[in-house]
């Protein structure tokens, strides 16, 4: 299975830029996309196909890469914004989601 | 608005057997594959299956990790969804999602991609003795 790994977890301030990385263990092309998931909720999508912004999400959130390395960027980083972020692949079968980076603001 | 309810979670004994259900509204049911996908408390996300929609047969797919245990299926004139567990086991503990999929067209690349729009809020099944 294609592994997807996040680095555990993040601080920032309001009003600051963070990017949010996901390795893939092998190519999974555009095929990446990645959800909001908010203590006690379930996941909402963010970003589809790699970089394309869900209807509805705010344009502070954009992401980027291809092949294995992808990122999600929020810019700029609002209180609303504390959540766990997941990664998950389309690209090879099954599907698999990543570990997820918790997001905390200072 | 696009809805999904889970429902049917609860508490069963290893080796038992549990059915839950998912209520779609505010969409074309039909029109859509619908996946389950579980969530162990305080861990990622794992795809389990899914079922097609109308134009492609309605047929299934599962996760190699719970095939032959778990069955997914579809009441299209309710618009419900379903998962059929059985022999379960306590790794079975988590809350399990439904959720609506997408498709999104890659034009440099030629490829399609599934990708879950919307999730339900989630049922809890806990797997114990």
């Amino acid at each position: 299975d294609t592994v997807l790994t996040q680095s555990p977890a993040l601080a920032v301030s309001p009003g600051e830029r963070v990017t949010i990385s996901c390795r893939a263990s092998e190519s999974v092309s555009t095929g990446m996309h990645w959800y909001q998931q908010k203590p006690g909720q379930q996941p909402k999508l963010l970003i589809y196909g790699a970089s394309n912004l869900e209807s509805g999400v705010p344009a502070r959130f954009s992401g980027s890469g291809s092949g294995t390395d992808f990122t999600l960027t929020i810019d700029p980083v609002e209180a609303d914004d504390t959540a766990t972020y997941f990664c998950q692949q389309s690209w090879n079968d099954p599907y698999t989601f990543g570990a997820g980076t918790k997001l905390e603001l200072k | 608005e696009v809805k999904l309810l889970e429902s049917g979670g609860g508490l069963v004994q290893p080796g038992g057997s549990m059915r839950l259900s998912c209520a779609a509204s505010g969409f074309t049911f039909t029109d859509f594959y619908m996946y389950w996908i579980r969530q162990p408390a305080g861990k990622a996300p794992e795809w389990l299956g899914f079922i097609r929609n109308k134009a492609n047969g309605y047929t299934t797919e599962y996760n190699p990790s719970v095939k032959g245990r778990f069955t997914i299926s579809r009441d299209n004139t309710q618009n419900m969804l379903y998962l059929q567990m059985n022999t379960l086991r306590a790794e079975d503990t988590a809350t399990y999602y439904c959720a609506r999929s997408m498709n999104y067209y890659d034009g440099y690349y030629h490829v399609l991609y599934w990708y879950f729009d919307f999730w339900g809020p989630g049922t809890m099944v806990t797997v114990s003795s």
